[in-house]
Parts: structure tokens; sequence; C-alpha cells
């Protein structure tokens, strides 16, 4: 039990679909991450919300659209993804955004796109 | 630009020992994290360093030299599960975590 669950475990779509992500946190955190994960390479940071207020976007394409309706509950949504998308998408929390605390990470949507 | 170097792949034997380095330049130090992932699931925390030296928590250590830019993580008694992917990750000025490739580590029986 990470306390970060995210939702699918996987996910197949094509490239003019659309769906959503979804992330939830039992840790009474403050900040929630999404990061982008392709094999052999870094993390990827792509957004940062602190009390459901967006504090980052790391130039990401606009075909991801990430939503926070509260410091719980964390959305990325997904339209006209191309496969250079496919990826595993985590999703993290922590205490409070850039501090020195660890972030915990749920165990990931696998998105692969056809 | 900032920089996180670690081993891509390392192989090691069950009840052995095994150190896997990670060399960074970036803009400012604010600590080091190291975190473990095992395949398909989540990576999760095992050390932070902000000082030099190291710190033990129980068969993992983890090392720092800031002059240097140089940290290792240490696993010692190797066992079976420990067969993961080892991320580095340091906090920059902005308080940015910069993270590694990741070093994925194999134990053979």
């Amino acid at each position: 039990e990470t306390g970060v669950t995210q939702t699918p475990r996987h996910l197949v779509m094509g490239m003019t679909n659309k769906k959503s992500l979804k992330c939830e946190q039992h840790l009474g955190h403050n900040a929630m991450y999404w990061y982008k994960q392709s094999a052999k390479k870094p993390l990827e940071l792509m957004f940062v919300y602190s009390l459901e207020e967006r504090v980052e976007n790391n130039s990401v394409p606009s075909r991801f659209s990430p939503e926070c309706p509260n410091s719980s509950h964390l959305f990325l949504h997904l339209h006209t993804l191309q496969p250079e998308d496919s990826a595993l998408y985590l999703c993290a929390s922590s205490q409070e955004p850039g501090g020195i605390q660890p972030q915990h990470f749920g165990d990931g949507t696998r998105l692969s796109i056809l | 630009g900032q920089n996180i170097d670690q081993p891509t792949e390392m192989t090691a034997t069950e009840g052995a020992i095994v150190q896997i380095n990670c060399t960074y330049q970036t803009s400012g130090f604010n600590g080091l994290f190291w975190y473990q992932q095992h395949a398909g699931e989540a990576p999760t925390f095992l050390s932070y360093n902000v000082l030099d030296g190291l710190e033990e928590k129980g068969r993992f250590s983890s090392f720092l030299s800031r002059s240097k830019g140089y940290s290792y993580l240490l696993l010692k008694e190797l066992q079976m599960k420990d067969s993961a992917s080892y991320l580095c990750a340091v906090m920059d000025s902005n308080y940015q975590l910069i993270w590694g490739a990741g070093t994925k580590l194999i134990i053979k029986p």
C-alpha cells in the first residue's frame, strides 16, 4: 500500500481517442506531481500542483491536460496523442512542493498509443 | 546544463555487496535522493543525503561527497528481491528534482 493509487494500470488507445488518467493520494499531502517515465530515460516532470493550484508546467504539449479538483485527486486528460507518448505515467505526492521530504509514487499507468 | 550519471545496468551475486555510483552536475544542491523501483511498480524512497558522509540504514547505505559531485548506494548481503532499478535524484537550488536514468541491478543466485 503506497498511499498513492493510480487508475487504470494499463491503457491502450488510438491517436484520436480521449481518455483520462486518475491519481488519488491518501497521505494528506499538499503537492501532487505527474511524471513521464520512458525506458532508459530519466523521469520527466510534467506538472506540479500545490493545494490544487498548478505551480509548474514543464513545456508539456497541450494534448496533455491536467486537472486537480482537490488536494487528494489529480487527473491527466489525454487527447490526440502521438506514438512517442507511449510510456509509464507516474503520479506522486509530497508534503509540500519543492521540499526536501521524499515524494511518494503510485504504481503508474502504462500507456500504449496505437 | 544539469546532468546526473549512473550506470545503466549492473549484475551481482546473491549474498555479495554491490556499489551503485551516481555523479551529478547541477545548479546548486539541496540534497540527493535514492529510490528503488521494482519492474512495474512505484519508485520507493530509500535515502536522503545532504551532508558529506555515510548514512546507514540496515543493509543499505548511501554516501555523499559534495565537493566531488558524487554519491553511491551500497547494498550488502544481496537478496534476490533486491533486483530492481535504483534511481538517483538531486534537488537543485530551485528545489527541483533532477533525475538520473536509473541503474538496473540484476541479482544472480
